[in-house]
């Protein structure tokens, strides 16, 4: 079975500084790869996915991300944060069922918080 | 873009009542799915289907069930609730696979329904 690692479960940093959130995963096969964010009060929004070819993804609000296969990672990263980035971020795997799509396993999130 | 609507931001449910939870996306996806996110635990599958009528229990599905008679409404039901079903409940979408490559792997999430049993 499939399994995710959010290795922080609070990040604090400051606006502008750089960000690195850790993402380990456990997969028998090639893995699809996903971060959610979730503001305060809302539901998850995809920030990126990597199914496959280039390791070094780009999502959306300046995010991107590296698969490392060797290391079982999926690390999310940002140059330069802002204070709306504050929110939970949740790294997924997703594994396929009979055909018609995959279920996805999360992990157990990670709380952003932006110092001024 | 994809809509996925919860019918309730919050509930506040006794113990021992039946609680509804219903679920309306748009886009004609035939996967639908209901998790329930606690601190530190992330989002945990509750049911999952895949079609009209089917279903599949996901890692945690004791104490619920699930209805899905139209395609685009899935429905969550606690027969009778219990103060440790207090929780954030999230519904979610996606197409399957052959439709838009492997976006079939995208889930689309509603906004989430607060629930808390009293």
């Amino acid at each position: 079975a499939q399994s995710v690692t959010q290795p922080d479960i609070h990040i604090t940093v400051s606006e502008g500084a750089s960000l690195e959130l850790r993402c380990n995963y456990s997969y028998g096969a090639t893995p699809y790869l996903f971060w959610y964010v979730q503001s305060p009060g809302q539901g998850l929004q995809l920030l990126l996915k990597y199914f496959s070819g280039d390791t070094l993804v780009q999502g959306i609000k300046g995010f991107e991300a590296e698969f490392k296969r060797s290391q079982s990672s999926f690390n999310l990263r940002k140059p330069s944060v802002h204070w709306s980035d504050a929110a939970e971020y949740f790294c997924a795997v997703g594994s396929a069922f009979n055909n018609a799509g995959n279920m996805l396993t999360f992990g157990g999130g990670t709380r952003l918080m932006v110092k001024p | 873009d994809v809509k996925v609507t919860q019918s309730s931001r919050y509930l506040v449910k006794r113990t021992g009542e039946k609680v509804f939870l219903e679920c309306v996306q748009d886009m004609d996806h035939e996967n639908m799915f209901w998790y329930r996110q606690d601190p530190g635990l992330g989002l945990r599958l509750i049911y999952f289907s895949y079609d009209v009528k089917m279903k599949e229990k996901g890692d945690i599905p004791e104490g619920y069930s699930v209805s899905r008679e139209k395609k685009e409404r899935f429905s969550l039901i606690l027969e009778s609730a219990s103060t440790n079903q207090t929780s954030m409940y999230l519904c979610a979408s996606s197409p399957p696979h052959g439709r838009g490559g492997k976006r079939g792997n995208i889930q689309y999430f509603g906004a989430g329904t607060r629930l808390s049993v009293l």
